[in-house]
């Protein structure tokens, strides 16, 4: 089956820029979905479809994809930010999987 | 507003059933496909199944296929996972989760409801 690989943590300074990644087979053939999820709480989708911002989150997030791998980026990032992060992707045009997710720490 | 609410989690044996069950508000439910993933304990996303708008088509994940059902009732507008032969592998929280398309297609959940814990154990 298809896997998606993340880094289990990313650490930054506030203010600095996140990358957290993704990777996976020919993961530049599919879209890839960004979502966070914040200790407690549902996920919440970033991205989608690479690259797109749904309405409301921070421009701050952006995303891109790749060769094998996409990447979710946080400019200037704030402590507010510090989540577990995950990509997804479709595996067939009926199944889907996420990454293993990324813990992001603000520090 | 859109709103999910789970509810029918709890403590269950191995080797048992629950049924889940996800209301939805806020939204023309039947318009749009819907899905369920859990969470084990400290661990990551995990996709379960995913059915039409219509409930006419469905997919699972090879872990529950065959085990669970995922079924709705457009009318209560109500979403529904039948989960058998129950091991701990399938504990977890369980999130039900609105599509943005009516069909099983590249799509991703733009709403998720605050999740159900199913607790598998004697």
């Amino acid at each position: 089956s298809y896997e998606l690989t993340q880094p289990p943590s990313v650490s930054v300074s506030p203010g600095q820029t996140a990358s957290i990644t993704c990777s996976g087979d020919k993961l530049r053939d599919k879209y890839v979905y960004w979502y966070l999820q914040r200790p407690g709480q549902s996920p919440v989708v970033v991205i989608y479809q690479d690259t797109k911002r749904p309405s409301g989150i921070p421009e701050r997030f952006s995303g891109s994809n790749s060769g094998e791998i996409a990447t979710l980026t946080i400019s200037g990032t704030q402590p507010v930010d510090e989540a577990d992060y995950y990509c997804q992707a479709w595996d067939t045009s009926t199944t889907l999987v996420f990454g293993g997710g990324t813990k992001l720490t603000v520090l | 507003e859109v709103q999910l609410l789970e509810s029918g989690g709890g403590l269950v044996n191995p080797g048992g059933s629950l049924t889940l069950s996800c209301t939805a508000s806020g939204f023309s439910f039947s318009n749009y496909a819907m899905s369920w993933v859990r969470q084990a304990p400290g661990k990551g996303l995990e996709w379960v199944a995913i059915l039409t708008g219509s409930g006419s088509s469905t997919s699972y994940a090879d872990s529950v296929k065959g085990r669970f059902t995922i079924s709705r009732d457009n009318s209560k507008s109500t979403l529904f996972l039948q989960m058998n032969s129950l091991s701990a592998e399938d504990m977890a929280i369980y999130y039900c989760a609105k599509a943005t398309q009516w069909l099983i297609s590249e799509d991703w959940f733009d709403h998720w409801g605050q999740g159900t814990l199913v607790t598998v154990s004697s």
